[in-house]
């Protein structure tokens, strides 16, 4: 079974400021791994996702994300965030089996301040 | 297309009551799937489904119940609804093993159990 912690519950940060939030995995198997935005009173949408290649991936936005398997880790990374980037960030695992089911952590709110 | 599309959109039922909320989709996917979101708690699979005519517990099953009768449809049942079943409710599809791992969420159904 795969488990998912997101270090930091919440995250204020001044526009225009670097952002990184923390995501932690745990898996007994190889994993897929995603991080998911939900906007104030909206669905979550994908930011990106790794599957597998290079551990640097671009997702929408500006935001990217590295994977470390040695340090079973996927932090997502922004370097200079907008007002507009407020919301509530999810990080997810999918094992590699395809049951295509995902884990989510408990969320980071990420807020954005003028 | 609509993508994936919630009804309703917001429900208040009273204790022991029953209600059922319908997922729709117009992407020919095959997965779809029933979460929960409540603060702190990140999203928890109540069911999914793999296909028309299946369905599988997820993490939270207790107290709900699903059907597929039709593909690009995806209801969830309370029989007898619980203060505790007060959450936002999403459904999200995806692809057979095509777009590994990428859902695609609804808009939420906020329900309240007094």
């Amino acid at each position: 079974a795969q488990s998912v912690t997101q270090l930091d519950s919440q995250v204020p940060v001044f526009e225009e400021a670097p952002v990184e939030l923390r995501c932690n995995y745990s898996s007994s198997v190889s994993v897929y791994l995603f991080w998911y935005v939900q906007y104030p009173n909206q669905g979550l949408q994908l930011l990106l996702k790794y599957l597998s290649g290079s551990t640097l991936v671009k997702g929408i936005n500006g935001f990217e994300a590295e994977f470390n398997k040695s340090q079973t880790s996927f932090h997502l990374r922004k370097p200079s965030v907008h007002i507009s980037d407020t919301a509530e960030y999810f990080c997810a695992v999918s094992d590699k089996g395809g049951s295509e089911k995902l884990v989510f952590g408990k969320g980071t709110k990420l807020t954005v301040n003028p | 297309n609509a993508g994936v599309t919630q009804t309703p959109k917001f429900r208040v039922l009273k204790t022991g009551q029953s209600m059922t909320l319908l997922c729709a989709q117009d992407m020919n996917h095959e997965y779809m799937y029933w979460y929960r979101q409540d603060p702190g708690m990140g999203l928890r699979l109540i069911h999914y489904s793999v296909g028309e005519g299946t369905t599988a517990k997820g993490e939270v099953p207790d107290g709900y119940n699903v059907s597929r009768l039709k593909k690009q449809n995806f209801l969830l049942g309370l029989e007898s609804a619980a203060p505790s079943q007060t959450s936002v409710y999403f459904c999200a599809s995806s692809y057979f093993l095509k777009k590994v791992g990428e859902q695609f969420f609804g808009p939420g159904t906020r329900l309240t159990v007094l």
